[in-house]
Parts: C-alpha cells; sequence; structure tokens
C-alpha cells in the first residue's frame, strides 16, 4: 500500500466503549497528525508527533489518548466519548525537516458516538 | 499570530465556468501555502503549493500565485468541471520542525452541468 492508510473507515460506538482508530504512513514522513472534522466547524489540530514523541496536544480531552509506537504507525485511543465527539477523524503525515512541509492525508474514520 | 481566510461558500458554478476562490493570510515572516481539495467521503488531497512570494502553484487546470503584497493566494480554473465539485482549502504552514498547518474554513464548490 501506499500513502496514508486509516481504519477502520467507519466506526460507530456507544459512550462506554473503548475503541482504536489506526493510521499508517508509507511514505518515509518522521511526523504525523490527528485531526477532528466537525460539520460546519474548521479542521482542528489535535495531536502532533515528531519523531515519535508528542510536540503538541491542543487541549483535546483526556477521553482521547494518542499512541505513536514508530514513525509509521499512530493510534487514536477512546474511551468514554460524547455524542459532540461523532466527526471525521483524519491523520496525517509529513517531513519533519527539510524543503517539503506538506502534509499527506488519509481518507479519515467517520465516527458515530451514540 | 497565524491565520487564514477564505471566502464563505457555497459556491455553485455552471460547468465551463470561471472560478476565484479567494484566500488571504496573516503571519510573521515567511509561511509556505497550500490549497488542498476534499472529494465527497475521502480525505483532504494536496492541490497545490507555493513556498515563496511571487511563486505559482497549478495542478489539474488549477492556479494560485502566493502575493506577498496583499498576503493573499487565490485560487483560479478557467473552466471547471463537474467533477472539480469539493471543498478546497487554503493554509498555510511555516518551515520549521514539527510543523502544523493552519486551515481556513473550506469553501463548498458545485458545478452542475
Amino acid at each position: 500500500e501506499t500513502g496514508v492508510t486509516q481504519t477502520p473507515r467507519h466506526l460507530v460506538m456507544g459512550m462506554t466503549n473503548k475503541k482504536s482508530l489506526k493510521c499508517e504512513q508509507h511514505l518515509g514522513h518522521n511526523a504525523m497528525y490527528w485531526y477532528k472534522q466537525s460539520a460546519k466547524k474548521p479542521l482542528e489540530l489535535m495531536f502532533v508527533y515528531s519523531l515519535e514523541e508528542r510536540v503538541e496536544n491542543n487541549s483535546v480531552p483526556s477521553r482521547f489518548s494518542p499512541e505513536c509506537p514508530n514513525s509509521s504507525h499512530l493510534f487514536l485511543h477512546l474511551h468514554t466519548l460524547q455524542p459532540e465527539d461523532s466527526a471525521l477523524y483524519l491523520c496525517a503525515s509529513s517531513h519533519d525537516r527539510g524543503q517539503t512541509y506538506e502534509q499527506y492525508f488519509g481518507p479519515g474514520t467517520r465516527l458515530t458516538v451514540t | 499570530g497565524n491565520s487564514v481566510t477564505q471566502m464563505e461558500g457555497p459556491v455553485t458554478l455552471s460547468e465551463e465556468a470561471f472560478l476565484t476562490i479567494n484566500c488571504t493570510y496573516t503571519a510573521t515572516g515567511y509561511p509556505s501555502l497550500f490549497w488542498y481539495v476534499q472529494y465527497p467521503g475521502e480525505g483532504l488531497q494536496l492541490l497545490l503549493k507555493a513556498t515563496k512570494a511571487d511563486d505559482k502553484g497549478s495542478n489539474k487546470g488549477f492556479e494560485a500565485t502566493y502575493r506577498k503584497e496583499t498576503t493573499s493566494f487565490h485560487l483560479e480554473k478557467g473552466s471547471v468541471q463537474v467533477s472539480d465539485s469539493a471543498v478546497y482549502f487554503c493554509a498555510l504552514t511555516y518551515q520549521t520542525g514539527a510543523n502544523n498547518l493552519f486551515f481556513g474554513t473550506g469553501t463548498r464548490l458545485t458545478v452542475i452541468p
């Protein structure tokens, strides 16, 4: 596979469930990102990992827990979510140094919290 | 601070019409500028980019020129197609480590036959 992949593509979960979103990049990048895209709101950056270390956490609630075990994989662990957390969750990757700064996005996971 | 402002949508055009989506930015220093496109049911795809003043990014018939004097990066296409229907996002980033993108709110384009 090439590019950035995300699984699952769709997820429905109850408020008491625990689930994880997975992202994998095959581009040789060393920075990875989680974004939340809600209807009628700007894209929200949630987490940034550079060289497998978290470098930014934009005040995201603790019910979202990221994990980056290596430069190719990124997870978002979910527990006790709220209905307002329903959104499209996008993963992206980029180089962290050098002249190429554009981010490449996965197709997203459409999350519905019931 | 850094921010991007793009024109409110939605925009509806007939096929073969001329497209302009305005984008202006606020930033210190010299950011890189991007246009991303999101087709229905998909993630964002990089459409074009420009990394310094007066650069012109182009792809798939779309163009945008980095105008430092007006802090703008307007997206244009001479003749749109139905397949161009999507949401378009203007964004900027800095050439530093652990960079992140500052996005505009997106402009939905619908092209009708």
